[in-house]
């Protein structure tokens, strides 16, 4: 089976910097997806890592260690339209079937 | 025409109501996909079509049939829901349905069942 695990809710203040953590189990594993979800809006795609590392890219940066089963997306000099919900998503070995994780709701206070 | 459009936005229905959920992509993708997005849980993943053929039913009630008459547009159509159905319900696309590319996302529809 497939199990995602990420924090629920994290505050971090304007300016700052934030790590969001995401730990999965999958059977096999084909590659790892972040996407951003303001409230009332669609999910889009921040970035999608299947090597071992660090992607950067602007403002935001997701790291993959596969023998851990651990990614993080780090989001530097934090902004307040940067509040939003991050879901961690992995897509298995074989057929696609990207599974989400619940989502982590960031809040950016002043 | 943006990406990925989903209608009715918003939609609230009685159980015994038939009602259908629109999505249409402008993006030339050859994949369609239905999830539901509950409060405080994954998104779920209902249904995937690859160039109009379903290849991917994740053991969903019989109360949600989708059609794919084409490969731009998907249809949920709704019938004798539970109240637990409520929920925002995303359509999404992708180049091809074997999960290589990022999903494009549409703005969701929120259903209501009372």
């Amino acid at each position: 089976g497939q199990n995602i695990d990420q924090p629920t809710e994290m505050t971090a203040t304007e300016g700052a910097i934030v790590q969001i953590n995401c730990t999965y189990q999958t059977s096999g594993f084909n590659g790892l997806f972040w996407y951003q979800q303001h409230a009332g809006e669609a999910p889009t795609f921040l970035s999608y890592n299947v090597l071992d590392g660090l992607e950067e890219k602007g403002r935001f940066s997701s790291f993959l260690s596969r023998s851990k089963g651990y990614s993080y997306l780090l989001l530097k000099e934090l902004q307040m339209k940067d509040s939003a919900s991050y879901l961690c998503a992995v897509r298995p070995a074989g057929y696609q079937k990207v599974t989400f994780g619940t989502g982590t709701k960031l809040q950016v206070i002043p | 025409e943006t990406g990925v459009t989903q209608t009715p936005r918003h939609l609230v229905m009685g159980m015994t109501n038939k009602k259908s959920l629109k999505c249409e992509q402008h993006l030339g993708h050859n994949a369609m996909y239905w999830y539901k997005q509950s409060a405080k849980k994954p998104l779920e993943l209902m249904f995937v079509y690859s160039l109009e053929e379903r290849v991917e039913n994740n053991s969903v009630p019989s109360r949600f049939s989708p059609e794919c008459p084409n490969s731009s547009h998907l249809f949920l159509h709704l019938h004798t829901l539970q109240p637990e159905d409520s929920a925002l319900y995303l359509c999404a696309s992708s180049q091809d349905s074997k999960g290589t590319g990022e999903l494009f996302f549409g703005e969701g529809s929120r259903l209501t069942v009372l």
